[in-house]
Formats: C-alpha cells, sequence, structure tokens
C-alpha cells in the first residue's frame, strides 16, 4: 500500500518563477493538507482540501494556491516566488472532515524547495 | 493566534532512562494534542494524540495532558539510541478542517 507520494523530490527555482507540487493521498483517502517546514520550524499549515474545496486556509498570501483533483490527488501553486519560499512543502492526508481527521494524518516525504 | 512552545534542545539523555519533553500552548480552545516524531531529513510520524486530562500510555510512551496549565508532555520510557529525534509538538481545535498548529520541536539526542 503506497503511502502518501509526493513530487518532485527537490526543486530549485529563481525569484519571481511559479512553482507547482503534487500529492497523492494515501489508498482510501480523500482529505489533503499542504504544510511549509523551514529549516529547524515545525512545519506551518498552508490549506486543506476536500471535496476538490479547500476548507481550511492559514496564514499564507493569495500566491500560494491549490487545487484537488476528482481522484484526490492535489497541486500547490506558488507564484512569484521569493527566497524566505525555500522550505520543505509537506503534503498530509486523511480521510473525512471530522474531529478525527488529524488523528488519521499521514505524511509524505516532502518536496524541497530552494529559491536562489 | 495559537502559540506552541517548545524548548529547542538539545535535550541529551543516557540510553535506559527516562526522556522528558514538554510543550505549552496559549489557546484554550485548543482540542487536540498531538506528538510527532521526525528524523534529520524525513517527514514527520505520528506517536500519539491526547484530548483528555490525565496521561496516556502507548508502549514505551506517555503523554500528559493539563489543559488548566495548558500544558502538554510526553515521557519516553527505556529510552534508545533510535529514539534521537526532534519531537514535535502540535494541536488543533477540534474542527474536521483544522490544520495542526506545530511548535519548532525540541531535538532530543539519546547517549549510549
Amino acid at each position: 500500500d503506497a503511502g502518501v507520494t509526493q513530487s518532485p523530490t527537490h526543486l530549485i527555482k529563481t525569484r519571481g518563477q511559479q512553482v507547482t507540487l503534487r500529492c497523492s493521498p494515501k489508498s482510501g483517502h480523500d482529505t489533503v493538507s499542504w504544510y511549509q517546514q523551514a529549516l529547524g520550524q515545525g512545519p506551518q499549515f498552508i490549506f486543506q482540501y476536500y471535496e476538490e474545496e479547500e476548507r481550511q486556509r492559514g496564514n499564507f498570501p493569495d500566491r500560494f494556491s491549490g487545487h484537488q483533483f476528482p481522484n484526490y490527488s492535489s497541486e500547490l501553486n506558488v507564484n512569484a516566488l521569493l527566497l524566505g519560499d525555500s522550505a520543505l512543502y509537506l503534503c498530509a492526508s486523511s480521510w473525512g472532515l471530522d474531529r478525527g481527521t488529524n488523528e488519521k494524518l499521514f505524511f509524505g516525504s516532502g518536496t524541497q524547495l530552494s529559491v536562489l | 493566534q495559537k502559540e506552541v512552545e517548545q524548548n529547542s534542545g538539545p535535550l541529551s539523555v543516557p540510553e535506559g532512562a527516562i526522556a522528558s519533553l514538554n510543550c505549552t500552548y496559549s489557546d484554550r480552545g485548543s482540542q487536540s494534542f498531538f506528538w510527532y516524531r521526525q528524523y534529520s531529513g524525513k517527514s514527520p510520524e505520528l506517536i500519539m494524540f491526547i484530548y483528555s486530562n490525565g496521561d496516556k500510555e502507548d508502549g514505551r510512551f506517555t503523554a500528559q495532558l493539563n489543559k488548566a496549565s495548558q500544558y502538554v508532555s510526553l515521557l519516553i520510557r527505556d529510552s534508545q539510541p533510535s529514539d534521537s529525534a526532534t519531537y514535535l509538538c502540535a494541536l488543533d481545535s477540534g474542527g474536521g478542517a483544522d490544520g495542526l498548529t506545530f511548535g519548532k520541536g525540541t531535538h532530543l539526542i539519546i547517549q549510549p
């Protein structure tokens, strides 16, 4: 059973460019969340998708946008990249949208984004 | 704004001893509390969660929650070198769509 898979594993971009990161949830999962983890910090919640809609959003600017597809996979798009966007981007999946959603959360291995 | 505070460490503990990791939080509306382990260069792995005051045990791990003091802790008994990692404390407000709010993590080193 494949877990949460993310692609690419590493990415190098320059300031001002745009980037798209991809995530396939664990089999049986229908909820996808994205987190940003800067070096030496804990992950920060970006947003969560369920039934192809953004359900909750953290304190991130509109440059960060996402999408969920009918097969539950998801994309994270970041426009106008800044040096400060350099981080590990983690996708996490779960199922349902209830109090126990976070209790069933599984993280992918992440995409390491470097902005030069 | 929710805040989760952890001592960044490193916390050094001899092999076989009890490691005690602590976390405080600011939002009294927080409902569920999570402990994750993250090895260097890897993704976070859930160790356990707790949402009622008191202790919850799972093998060598015990989570303790005190909502009045806004304090949650993780005890690791019989610490092993393989327990060396960063331990992240996280919480949510109990809503299904809530993202987790994480602390910065405590770096734990188990000395053989």
